[in-house]
């Protein structure tokens, strides 16, 4: 697999429920990030999770590193309708340009 | 709050003729970047730019491209004979010196005829 790349590749579920998504990756990181992005835009910083760090949250979101599988999760909690998007993972190896997955794309019913 | 801005929104042009696509990145920003993005697919690295030089570049950043950073506000990426692969979205982001934070424009869509 290429350096970060996220499962499931679509997710669907019902508003107030969990969405989790997890990212893989290849080789030693600096630092792993979540974007989102909404159809046809451009992408949002969500969260930045340092090397040295194994656990981060921010609101809803909740983001896990394990740098011994070279994974990540991102879990939104109470998801909403407005979560609807494709939430990407990317990792710096340190020079500071970004690699990011394929994606996950999530659709929450209301 | 300060923005990434991207210029034009959606550009239709025809194979073989040469594109400019421009940038305003966030003004304290040193760091700037393209991405693009064909429909439906991940989001490809091109190209870094920092203190007035190409720091790091992708394996489709070939001779056609070139970025150019003019003026102290405006950073460009030159397209010099678009083929038919080079419809996709583009992304100009800028990062500070200090965070690892990329701020995205919302994207400049090609369309290469």
């Amino acid at each position: 697999s290429q350096q970060g790349e996220e499962d499931p590749q679509a997710l669907s579920i019902q508003e107030g429920e969990n969405a989790t998504m997890n990212c893989s990756y290849k080789t030693s990181i600096n630092n792993l990030q979540w974007y989102r992005q909404n159809s046809g835009r451009g992408l949002v910083h969500l969260i930045l999770i340092r090397s040295n760090e194994r656990e981060k949250h921010s609101g809803r979101l909740r983001v896990t590193l394990d740098t011994s599988k070279k994974s990540s999760s991102l879990l939104i909690t109470a998801s909403r309708a407005a979560d609807t998007a494709s939430y990407f993972c990317a990792t710096d190896t340190g020079r500071r340009a970004l690699t990011f997955g394929s994606g996950t794309r999530l659709q929450v019913q209301p | 709050e300060p923005e990434v801005t991207q210029t034009p929104s959606h550009q239709v042009t025809q194979m073989g003729q040469e594109v400019i696509l421009r940038c305003v990145p966030i003004s304290n920003h040193l760091y700037f970047y393209w991405y693009r993005q064909i429909l439906g697919q991940k989001v490809e690295f091109l190209v870094s730019f920092y203190n007035n030089e190409i720091s790091e570049k992708s394996e489709i950043f070939d001779d056609q491209f070139s970025v150019e950073r003019p003026d102290g506000s405006n950073f460009t990426l030159k397209i010099r004979s678009t083929k038919l692969e080079d419809s996709a979205m583009y992304f100009c982001a800028s990062a500070g010196l200090n965070t690892g934070e990329l701020f995205f424009g919302e994207g400049s869509r090609l369309t290469v005829l």
